[in-house]
């Protein structure tokens, strides 16, 4: 078990341009989060999934936000025209419903996003 | 919306202090979850809790969930530079939608 991994860590933008970030899970977690996080904050909630089906998304998303995960395993974050105010971590958490569920949220490292 | 909110911002303790930080939420919580994370790091889980009223303890580290389900604190007795790090607190409220405080920064001095 090699933990949430996302990809890219780091991704360098010009205002405008299209991003997508991944994420895989831990294998036969069937929750998977994504959180935004700016410098000093606590994570913000965007969305989560309960296998391939998209639960919750925040209301606080624009439309140029969206998030998928097609099989029930990875994830994908896309952002379209992107905004400087985008800057941020982009965080990815899995979790294991309902079985043995302790609740823990296991994160990934997080991909950096800066918007030039 | 739910909103989660921490105090305090930031705390500076000399080494061997006791801290505590709390974590109030404008709705009742259907369980409360602690995180902490380290700088550079990410969120890693420390516990859950679940009942009105429920106390846990792990070595130094006392949690304990308010009577109405609307508050929660983590006490760290003693403090140890290894302590070091932001506290998160991350409630949810009738559906698995976890909103995170605000967090509480602790700096230990040697």
């Amino acid at each position: 078990d090699t933990g949430v991994s996302q990809n890219p860590r780091h991704k360098i933008t010009k205002r405008g341009q299209n991003v997508t970030f991944r994420c895989d899970p831990i294998s036969e977690h069937n929750r998977l989060y994504w959180y935004r996080q700016t410098l000093g904050q606590g994570p913000e909630f965007l969305t989560y999934f309960q296998n391939e089906a998209q639960l919750e998304k925040s209301r606080l998303l624009s439309d140029r936000f969206s998030a998928e995960r097609p099989k029930g395993s990875f994830s994908t974050l896309e952002i379209q025209r992107t905004e400087q105010g985008d800057s941020a971590m982009y965080l990815c958490a899995s979790s294991s419903f309902p079985g043995g569920w302790t609740g823990e949220l296991f994160f990934g490292e997080g991909s950096r996003l800066t918007v030039l | 919306g739910q909103q989660v909110m921490q105090i305090p911002q930031y705390q500076h303790v000399q080494e061997g202090e006791d801290f505590t930080t709390y974590c109030n939420s404008s709705t009742t919580l259907s369980n409360i979850q602690w995180y902490k994370q380290r700088p550079g790091g990410h969120p890693v889980f420390l516990i859950q809790l679940v009942k009105s009223g429920e106390v846990k303890k792990q070595k130094r580290l006392t949690f304990q969930f308010g009577e109405a389900k609307k508050n929660s604190s983590l006490h760290i007795t003693a403090t140890q530079t290894t302590d070091v790090g932001t506290y998160f607190c991350a409630g949810t409220s009738g559906t698995y939608k976890y909103i995170f405080g605000t967090g509480t920064r602790l700096k230990v001095l040697a």
